[in-house]
C-alpha cells in the first residue's frame, strides 16, 4: 500500500526564515503529488500540486516544492517564512491504478514566532 | 470559503449508535469524497461518490456507508459506532470523477464526531 512519510510533526521557526518541510512517498510508479495547508480555524485548502512536467513547482503564498523521483520525495519550501504562515501542511500522493483517492502524511505543524 | 458545507459541525454518539452525516457539495461538482481524520493524523480516504455510484472505497469496514443525491450532496453513515471512530469527518468535492481533476478537492470544514 502507499504511503506518506511527513519528517517532523512540529516546527518553529522565526520570521524571515527558510523552511523545508521533508515529504517521502513510498509508490514506484507514477504519481501525482499534493501539499495542502490548514490554517488555524480553517478548512485544507490545496497549497501546490505536481502532475508532470517540471519537477519544480510553484503555489500559493511564494511555495513551492520539488519532486525528486530517484528520492521518492517532494518537500516543501518557502524563502521566508512570516507569522501568517503558521498553519498544519499536509502532503499528499495520488496513484492513479489504486484509484482516485489521495493518502495523506500526518502532517507538520508550523509555528511561526513573530 | 469554499462552498463545500457540512452538517452537523459537532456531535456526540455512544457505542453502538448510527450517524449520519451530511455534506453539500460545491456548486457544478459532482464527485463527492470522504475522509477521517483522528486526532493528530493525517486524513483517510474512506470513499468516493462520482453521479450517485460509489467510485472507489478505502481500507473501512462494511459499517461505513454512504449516498450521492442527483444534486450531488451526499451522506456519510456510520453504523454500530466504536471508540475508534471518533474523529474530524471531512468531505471534498471535486468537478470530476475522473483523475485530472481529482487532485482539486474542495473541503468542508467538518464534522467531529465523539463516541463515548
Amino acid at each position: 500500500a502507499q504511503s506518506v512519510s511527513q519528517h517532523n510533526h512540529h516546527v518553529i521557526l522565526s520570521e524571515a526564515a527558510s523552511l523545508e518541510l521533508g515529504c517521502n512517498y513510498s509508490y514506484g510508479g507514477t504519481v501525482n503529488l499534493f501539499w495542502y495547508v490548514q490554517y488555524p480555524g480553517q478548512h485544507l485548502q490545496l497549497l501546490l500540486k505536481y502532475f508532470s512536467g517540471d519537477p519544480l513547482v510553484k503555489g500559493i503564498k511564494g511555495f513551492e516544492a520539488e519532486f525528486i523521483k530517484s528520492k521518492f520525495s517532494f518537500n516543501l519550501r518557502k524563502p521566508s517564512v512570516q507569522w501568517s504562515d503558521t498553519a498544519e501542511y499536509f502532503c499528499a500522493v495520488m496513484v492513479e491504478e489504486y484509484g482516485n483517492k489521495l493518502v495523506f502524511g500526518a502532517g507538520t505543524i508550523l509555528r511561526v514566532k513573530s | 470559503e469554499t462552498g463545500v458545507t457540512q452538517s452537523p459541525t459537532h456531535l456526540i454518539k455512544t457505542r453502538g449508535q448510527q450517524v449520519t452525516l451530511r455534506c453539500s457539495s460545491q456548486s457544478g461538482h459532482n464527485t463527492v469524497s470522504w475522509y477521517q481524520q483522528a486526532l493528530g493524523q493525517g486524513p483517510q480516504f474512506i470513499f468516493q461518490y462520482y453521479r450517485e455510484e460509489e467510485n472507489g472505497r478505502g481500507n473501512f469496514p462494511p459499517r461505513f456507508s454512504g449516498l450521492q443525491f442527483p444534486n450531488y450532496s451526499s451522506e456519510l453513515n456510520v453504523n454500530a459506532l466504536e471508540l475508534d471512530d471518533s474523529a474530524l469527518y471531512l468531505c471534498a468535492s471535486s468537478s470530476t470523477g475522473g483523475i485530472d481533476g481529482a487532485g482539486e478537492l474542495f473541503f468542508g470544514e467538518g464534522s467531529r464526531l465523539t463516541v463515548l
